[in-house]
């Protein structure tokens, strides 16, 4: 299977800063890769797919590049609602994997 | 507005069985596939088994392949996840997640999950 390693596991930044979390696949996923957003007591939410496609209704803050096994998601200008946990996932494979996880917090 | 309710949960002792139950509202069950998708306590997330609309096409994690098995029936809007020989790593709680309308491997709206809990 693909093992998906996310990086780091915990960022602490401040509210209006950039962040860039980093996602890496044991093998290559093409552009086949998916971001999501857990909020605490809440359902995760997609917010990337296919690499560079935002979801519908996210905003514009959120990007995602690369390819192959490294791929990127970038938040500018974090606004409060953005201090969550974020999962990246493969879907270039079966089975589906996640990566563990990178907290965002203040 | 999509609604799943997950059921079937509880605490067995390991080498037990359980059913998951996964009733669907709110959008046309029958054209979508669906996904259960697991976390454990303070663990990440955790794919575990897929099931394509007409049910033809099934797939599952490696570490619940020959023990659990997912179906449908699309009369009753009902997923289900029938999970045998359980473990204590099985120990999680459980959602039921459709697919995107894009892809099977995109998970667009989830249930409020189920705890399993497995524990001698």
């Amino acid at each position: 299977e693909v093992v998906m390693t996310q990086s780091p596991a915990t960022l602490s930044v401040s509210p209006g800063e950039s962040v860039t979390l980093s996602c890496r696949a044991s093998q290559s996923v093409a552009t086949l890769l998916a971001w999501y957003q857990r909020q605490p007591g809440q359902a995760p939410r997609l917010l990337i797919y296919g690499r560079s496609t935002r979801a519908t209704g996210i905003p514009a803050r959120f990007s995602g590049s690369g390819s192959g096994t490294e791929f990127t998601l970038t938040i500018n200008s974090l606004q409060s609602e953005d201090f969550a946990v974020y999962y990246c996932q493969q879907y270039n494979n079966w089975p589906l994997t996640f990566g563990g996880g990178t907290k965002v917090e203040i | 507005q999509v609604h799943l309710v997950e059921s079937g949960g509880g605490v067995v002792q390991p080498g037990e069985f359980l059913r998951l139950s996964c009733v669907a509202s709110g959008f046309t069950f029958s054209s979508y596939g669906m996904h259960w998708v697991r976390q454990a306590p303070g663990k990440g997330l955790d794919w575990v088994a897929f099931i394509r609309d007409n049910g033809n096409a099934k797939y599952y994690a490696d570490s619940v392949k020959g023990r659990f098995t997912i179906s449908r029936d699309n009369s009753k809007n009902t997923l289900y996840l029938q999970m045998n020989s359980l473990r204590a790593d099985d120990t999680a709680v459980y959602y039921c997640v459709t697919t995107d309308s894009t892809s099977w491997g995109l998970f667009d709206h989830w249930g409020q999950g189920i705890l399993v809990t497995v524990s001698s």
